[in-house]
């Protein structure tokens, strides 16, 4: 099954610093890495996604990265905010129909000093 | 439109012990799934059903067993609860085909003595 590496797993930073999260998967048939944050004591809840077909999206102060061909990807949060602070995890799945099995790796929990 | 919703939130038990976890989503969608998070390790699935009338194992299944009861509900049963199983569960679903976001429900705490 696939494995997937995440890091670093805590990570602290200054208000208006930026934050990048790396992960690493097995599976090259994985084509599917989506970002979920989760706040304390909350549900995790998707932040950004990305396909196999795309190197980088971005949405606002979030963009991700994918290179395929190393098998990482790698989550960036620019001018962070105290509202950052969570822990963020990363995913990968090969699914193409039906359901949509995820693998998490093992999460990063982000603090922003204020 | 509640989402996914599972109960119960907290839960305590003996070793031994039996109890179902209840999940239901109210949001049409095909796909459901649950997942265990313990710290230090992420998410790891369990059991998922990837539409009506299916289940299929996931990583960690053992000590566990599912039931798809329909579109909406998909229960997750401790027949032998042991301190390992110890943990948070998340129930969740997706929409299936062409749109993969996990919808979360809130988690329930099990707590196995």
């Amino acid at each position: 099954g696939e494995n997937v590496e995440q890091h670093p797993s805590t990570l602290s930073v200054q208000e208006g610093d930026s934050a990048v999260i790396k992960c690493t998967y097995s599976d090259s048939a994985s084509n599917y890495f989506p970002w979920y944050k989760q706040e304390l004591g909350k549900r995790p809840q998707l932040i950004i996604d990305i396909r196999s077909n795309v190197g980088e999206k971005k949405d606002q102060r979030i963009a991700v990265t994918l290179n395929k061909t190393a098998k990482h990807f790698s989550l960036h949060i620019t001018e962070t905010q105290p509202e950052d602070s969570a822990v963020y995890f990363c995913a990968a799945s090969w699914a193409q129909t039906g359901a949509n099995n995820l693998f998490f790796g093992t999460g990063t929990r982000l603090t922003v000093i204020p | 439109n509640a989402g996914v919703t599972q109960t119960p939130k907290f839960q305590v038990l003996k070793t031994g012990q039996s109890m179902t976890l209840q999940c239901a989503q109210d949001m049409n969608h095909n796909s459901m799934y649950w997942y265990r998070q313990d710290p230090g390790m992420g998410l790891r699935l369990i059991y998922y059903s990837a539409s009506e009338g299916t289940t299929d194992k996931g990583e960690v299944p053992n000590g566990y067993n599912v039931s798809r009861l329909n579109k909406r509900e998909f229960s997750l049963r401790l027949e032998s609860a042991a301190p390992s199983q110890t943990s948070v569960y998340f129930c969740a679903s997706t929409r299936g085909v062409g749109n993969r976001e996990l919808f979360f429900g809130e988690g329930s705490r099990l707590t196995v003595l």
